[in-house]
């Protein structure tokens, strides 16, 4: 059962356009959301994140929206560069009952590309 | 800073053989973990640790032992590798809670 889904394997966009990379889960549980970028032969880096009590967050270029009542969250680069271009890894935070810590839960993954 | 590094890089192993591999990150973290990325896959939990001498199953913990003796490192066993345990592991870590893992640059692990 797949708690997040990034349903859009891949997205194309050009240089200075908008990107807009969505996300959907089914636990009303998650608290806390996140974004991360993966570049190819490196680890995950993370990019911005969201609290379950807010509705938007902006960090620069990039801007998290969430949408609880829809299960939705979506991120928005504007404008969009080549180096951008990345997989982009939605992630939710789920308390575990047992010990108390918590734990992410991620998406397959967004391929972004920007063109030039 | 380092950040977090594991060892080693790349690795190619034979069904049936064991190895042991490393991740260390010199940021005082308390939480540590170990994730795989199988391809079309997102990363998944294989153990956690809260703090030095803990460890907790995550995901998909089965043929995958762990130990974190010291508070930097964190150590993700095969004992006996199989097939399906050729992926890219990861390791991360953080402050308190999950927000914000920082994570290693991957082993990519192959067994034949």
């Amino acid at each position: 059962d797949q708690q997040v889904k990034q349903n859009s394997p891949s997205l194309s966009v050009q240089e200075g356009r908008i990107s807009i990379l969505n996300c959907d889960y089914t636990n009303s549980m998650f608290d806390y959301f996140l974004w991360y970028k993966k570049y190819p032969a490196e680890g995950p880096t993370f990019l911005i994140s969201i609290s379950s009590i807010k509705d938007k967050n902006e960090d620069g270029r990039f801007t998290v929206f969430l949408n609880k009542s829809a299960k939705h969250l979506s991120l928005h680069i504007v404008p969009s560069q080549p180096g951008d271009s990345a997989v982009y890894f939605c992630a939710a935070s789920l308390l575990i009952t047992q010990g108390g810590s918590e734990k992410l839960v991620f998406g397959k993954g967004t391929k972004l590309t920007v063109n030039p | 800073n380092a950040g977090v590094t594991q060892t080693p890089k790349f690795r190619v192993l034979k069904t049936g053989q064991s190895m042991t591999l490393l991740c260390a990150q010199d940021m005082n973290h308390e939480y540590m973990y170990w994730y795989r990325q199988d391809p079309g896959m997102g990363l998944r939990l294989i153990h956690y640790s809260v703090g030095e001498g803990t460890t907790a199953k995550g995901e998909v913990p089965d043929g995958y032992n762990v130990s974190r003796l010291k508070k930097q490192n964190f150590l993700l066993g095969l004992e006996s590798a199989a097939p399906s345990q050729t992926s890219v592991y990861f390791c991360a870590s953080s402050t308190g809670l999950v927000y914000e893992q920082y994570f290693g640059p991957g082993t990519r692990l192959t067994v034949t």
